[in-house]
């Protein structure tokens, strides 16, 4: 079955404590990338890839890092995490040669930092 | 970079009446306007989208209309049901690069 998978799905953490999201996809798709979602405010892209070793920020970079060393996954990563950081993450990935801007989303991750 | 504004931001209507949900965009090089809809607890899936050559686009129940010179697109869903009720969020891309700009999304509701 096609899909984009994240874990952990929930995540209760505390301020500073090093955490990594992992995001998965099992479409050979070249694009891949990281939502925040927060009430009123829509989805804001983090960081995004066009491919392995090819990252480049989105709209809300700051506090995050992101590494593409395999096609299928996209790990975001919160080096320092702080509570403004608290937020339903979305991982999303689309195929560049099919339909290049069909992006196909994961299940996301509610993280909570106290 | 882009900016996109939706309205309204809650949208309660009729089953069997239409609704319809605006954006507007900022950045003339945007191309491609997705539509997607969000189910309580779910992920966002895509349910329509539009290129910037293109006017219009049906699928069923569903259209998207796109007026470049306005810089402004909508979603029009006729013959409201209840599973229509749902979060729908619109967003635009450019061309030229590969970030996505999302609205802040509405909520509808239909009332059976």
């Amino acid at each position: 079955e096609a899909q984009v998978t994240q874990n952990p799905r929930y995540l209760i953490t505390v301020t500073g404590k090093k955490l990594t999201v992992t995001c998965s996809q099992n479409m050979n798709h070249e694009y891949m990338s990281w939502y925040r979602q927060d009430p009123g405010l829509g989805l804001r892209q983090i960081y995004y890839s066009m491919n392995v070793e090819v990252t480049d920020k989105g709209d809300v970079p700051e506090g995050y890092k992101v590494s593409r060393k395999e096609k299928r996954n996209f790990p975001l990563i919160l080096e320092s995490p702080s509570p403004n950081q608290t937020s339903l993450y979305f991982c999303a990935s689309s195929d560049l040669s099919g339909s290049p801007d069909t992006q196909y989303f994961g299940p996301g991750t509610r993280l909570t930092v106290l | 970079g882009e900016n996109v504004e939706q309205h309204p931001s809650t949208l309660s209507v009729q089953e069997g009446d239409s609704a319809v949900i605006k954006c507007t965009y900022s950045d003339s090089a945007s191309n491609y306007f997705p539509w997607y809809k969000q189910e309580l607890g779910k992920r966002p899936q895509l349910i329509i989208d539009i290129r910037s050559n293109v006017g219009e686009k049906k699928d069923q129940r569903i259209a998207v209309t796109l007026n470049k010179t306005a810089k402004h697109f909508s979603l029009h869903i006729t013959e409201t049901q209840p599973e229509d009720s749902a979060v729908y969020f619109c967003a635009a891309k450019g061309y030229n690069f590969n970030k996505f700009y999302f609205g802040s999304g509405t909520k509808l509701n239909v009332k059976p």
